[in-house]
C-alpha cells in the first residue's frame, strides 16, 4: 500500500545545531515529494518540493532535502537551526496514479533549545 | 495577493448538529482540496474538486460528510449530525493546476477547528 512514514515524532535540537528530519515512502514509482511546515495556529507552508532532476533541492528558510531513490527517502536538513524553526514538519507525497491529492506523514515536532 | 481563506476559524457544535465550513480559494485556481487533521496527526485527504466537478471523494469518512463547489470557486464542506470523532481541523487547499498527476503546488488555508461537544 502507498504510505508515508516520518519515524521521529519529536526532535529536540539546540539553536545553531544542524537538523535532519527523516521521511520514507512506499510506492512502486517515484512520486512527487514535498515538505511542509506548520506553526501553531498557522496553515501549512511549503518549504520545498521534488518532481524530477537534481536530487538535492533547495527550499525557503535555508532548508534543503535530498531524494534517494534506492532508500525511498526524502530527508529534510538545515545546517543551523534558529529558534523560529520550532514547528511541526510534514513530509507529503503525491502518488501520481492517485491524482493530485497529498498523502502526509504523521509529522515531526521540532523543539529548539536556546 | 490574497491567499486561501476559510471561515469560520473556530466552530463549536453540539453532537447531532449540522455544520458548514467555507473555503475561498485563490482566484483562478482550478483545483480545490479538503483535508482533515486530527489532533497530533498529519492531514488526511477528504475530497477533491476540479472546477465545479467533484472528481474524488474517496476520503470522506461517512455519508454525513458532503462537499460542493457549485460555481467552481467557493467550496463548502458540510457535516450532518456531527459526532465527537468529527472534532478536527479542516484544511482547504487550492492549486492552479487541474491536470491529474501533475503535482501542482497546493496552497493551504489556515483551517477551521471544529470541536464537537
Amino acid at each position: 500500500a502507498q504510505s508515508v512514514t516520518q519515524p521521529d515524532i519529536h526532535i529536540t535540537v539546540s539553536e545553531g545545531a544542524s537538523l535532519e528530519l527523516r521521511c520514507n515512502y512506499s510506492y512502486g514509482a517515484t512520486p512527487y515529494l514535498f515538505w511542509y511546515v506548520q506553526s501553531p495556529g498557522q496553515g501549512l507552508q511549503l518549504l520545498l518540493k521534488y518532481f524530477s532532476g537534481d536530487t538535492l533541492v533547495q527550499g525557503i528558510k535555508g532548508f534543503e532535502a535530498e531524494f534517494k531513490r534506492s532508500q525511498s527517502s526524502f530527508n529534510l536538513r538545515k545546517p543551523s537551526v534558529h529558534w523560529s524553526d520550532a514547528a511541526e514538519y510534514f513530509c507529503a507525497v503525491v502518488f501520481k496514479a492517485a491524482g493530485n491529492k497529498l498523502t502526509f506523514g504523521g509529522g515531526t515536532r521540532v523543539l529548539v533549545k536556546p | 495577493g490574497a491567499g486561501v481563506s476559510q471561515s469560520p476559524r473556530y466552530k463549536v457544535a453540539k453532537r447531532g448538529q449540522d455544520v458548514a465550513l467555507r473555503c475561498d480559494p485563490i482566484s483562478g485556481h482550478v483545483s480545490l482540496f479538503w483535508y482533515q487533521q486530527a489532533l497530533g496527526q498529519g492531514p488526511e485527504f477528504l475530497t477533491y474538486f476540479q472546477n465545479e466537478a467533484q472528481l474524488d471523494k474517496s476520503g470522506l469518512p461517512s455519508d454525513r460528510f458532503f462537499a460542493e463547489r457549485p460555481e467552481g470557486s467557493v467550496s463548502t464542506l458540510k457535516i450532518q449530525r456531527t459526532q465527537q470523532e468529527d472534532s478536527a481541523v479542516y484544511l482547504c487547499a487550492s492549486s492552479l493546476s487541474g491536470t491529474s498527476g501533475s503535482g501542482g503546488e497546493q496552497f493551504f488555508g489556515p483551517g477551521t477547528r471544529l470541536t464537537v461537544l
